[in-house]
């Protein structure tokens, strides 16, 4: 089993804050895939990362793969109140057919 | 528009039933998975298939089956529902590597 640990579990913070949540592994990953979920929703692809190193940005969110492709950082600038909800990172194996859900972390962004 | 379809969104069942969970989805995608999520525990893969009538164990797939005869059809059976199996179920398909499609989930509630 690929294991994948985020951190931190759950974050609260103000409006215009910025904020890091980390997904880490011993594994090696084939690419590294960020989601967010809503309550009673499935999870919603935000951004797909590949190589390592690589950095993606999407409006105030920069999603980064480590370059050993076994971990991931999601940082939000200025945080506003939609960006409320569980973000969930997932590998995908080498093999490309399983894919690992980390535990999620939970942000509440507060007016 | 895509779509993942589980049959229901809310399910309430007894100790020893057996219960059936159906997902369908319209794009042809080849992998299917089964996920349960609880609280703190983030996505737990139960079961996944990567072609019909193939299925290899996840995480969590003690007390779960599945099934897959046809490529869209991918169904989770409880042999005989336990307390412990209540949970949210999600299911999800991809192709190989590439973004997951979610369902709605299926609240389940074992009493």
């Amino acid at each position: 089993t690929q294991l994948l640990e985020q951190s931190p579990q759950f974050l609260s913070i103000q409006e215009g804050e910025n904020l890091t949540v980390y997904c880490n592994s011993s594994s090696v990953f084939s690419s590294l895939q960020w989601y967010r979920q809503e309550p009673g929703e499935g999870p919603v692809l935000l951004v797909t990362v590949v190589t390592g190193g690589e950095v993606k940005k999407l409006k105030r969110l920069t999603f980064q793969f480590g370059d050993a492709r076994k971990d991931s950082s999601l940082h939000i600038t200025a945080a506003q109140p939609g960006d409320t909800g569980l973000y969930l990172c997932a590998g995908a194996s080498n093999a490309g057919n399983m894919l690992t859900f980390g535990g999620g972390t939970r942000l509440m962004v507060k007016p | 528009d895509v779509k993942v379809t589980q049959s229901s969104r809310y399910l309430v069942k007894r100790t020893g039933e057996k219960v059936f969970l159906e997902c369908v989805q319209d794009m042809d995608h080849e992998n299917m998975f089964w996920y349960r999520q609880d609280p703190g525990l983030g996505l737990r893969l139960i079961y996944f298939s990567y072609d019909v009538k193939m299925k290899e164990k996840g995480d969590i797939p003690e007390g779960y089956s599945v099934s897959r005869e046809k490529k869209e059809r991918f169904s989770l059976i409880l042999e005989s529902a336990s307390t412990n199996q209540t949970s949210m179920y999600l299911c999800a398909s991809n192709q190989q590597g590439s973004e997951a499609f979610f369902g709605q989930g299926t609240r389940l509630t074992v009493v």
